[in-house]
């Protein structure tokens, strides 16, 4: 079964630092997004992308965070100067329109 | 009203025992409706979807009310592997295409021996 690859798995780094989270979606789907859960709360959406443009984001995709498909097979998250409520676990998904989610197994990504 | 809201929890059960979670959504316009199923940080997992006529997956059943804006999930015959925090989701109207969804907060259940 195709499946959603993130990388790393886990990642600590220290506040002020510039992160890069990856994730290799499945091949042949075009609807690519970044979410976020926060130890013992919900999963938030941050942003869909979609034609290697934005197409919705939430109020926390905030100027810090930035995203990229730099060639036909990655799709990254760009958080630029962490905090420490940066830290989450980030979910990278893709469907193909217009359901039919394929999760990632996540980064926990750790700010201290 | 939340945009998407579950019962709180925790739900403690033995196995063979019979739970239904419950979940309200704000927005009357939604279309799609799901639950998911999420182990101890992993991730998300699809559950089934849920159609207006209600539907069946083995021992899960789905119903959707929408008058009362408001979706249950009944697991009949609870097994230890059913321990998980069941998600509600309920994505705004789609525009354009991409479908973000927005998940309720979760409800824990813990199935004992």
């Amino acid at each position: 079964e195709p499946e959603v690859t993130q990388t790393p798995s886990h990642q600590v780094t220290q506040m002020g630092q510039e992160v890069i989270l990856r994730c290799v979606p499945i091949s042949n789907h075009l609807y690519f997004y970044w979410y976020r859960q926060i130890l013992g709360q919900k999963v938030e959406f941050l942003v869909s992308f979609y034609n290697n443009e934005i197409s919705e984001k939430s109020e926390i995709f905030d100027d810090q965070f930035s995203v990229e498909r730099p060639d036909g097979s990655n799709f990254t998250l760009k958080i630029r100067s962490t905090k420490l409520e940066d830290s989450a676990m980030y979910f990278c998904a893709s469907s193909p329109p217009p359901t039919g989610y394929t999760f990632g197994s996540g980064t926990r990504l750790t700010v201290v | 009203r939340k945009e998407v809201e579950q019962d709180p929890g925790p739900f403690n059960v033995p196995e063979g025992a019979t739970v239904a979670f419950n979940c309200t959504y704000s927005n009357s316009a939604s279309q799609s409706f799901f639950w998911y199923r999420q182990d101890c940080r992993k991730e998300p997992k699809l559950l089934m979807s849920v159609y207006s006529s209600g539907n069946e997956d083995g021992r899960f059943t789905a119903q959707l009310n929408r008058a009362s804006q408001y979706i249950s999930l009944l697991i009949r015959d609870s097994k230890l592997s059913d321990s998980a925090t069941y998600l509600c989701v309920v994505p705004p109207p789609s525009q354009g295409g991409s479908e973000k969804l927005v998940f309720g907060k979760g409800t824990k259940l813990t199935v004992n021996p």
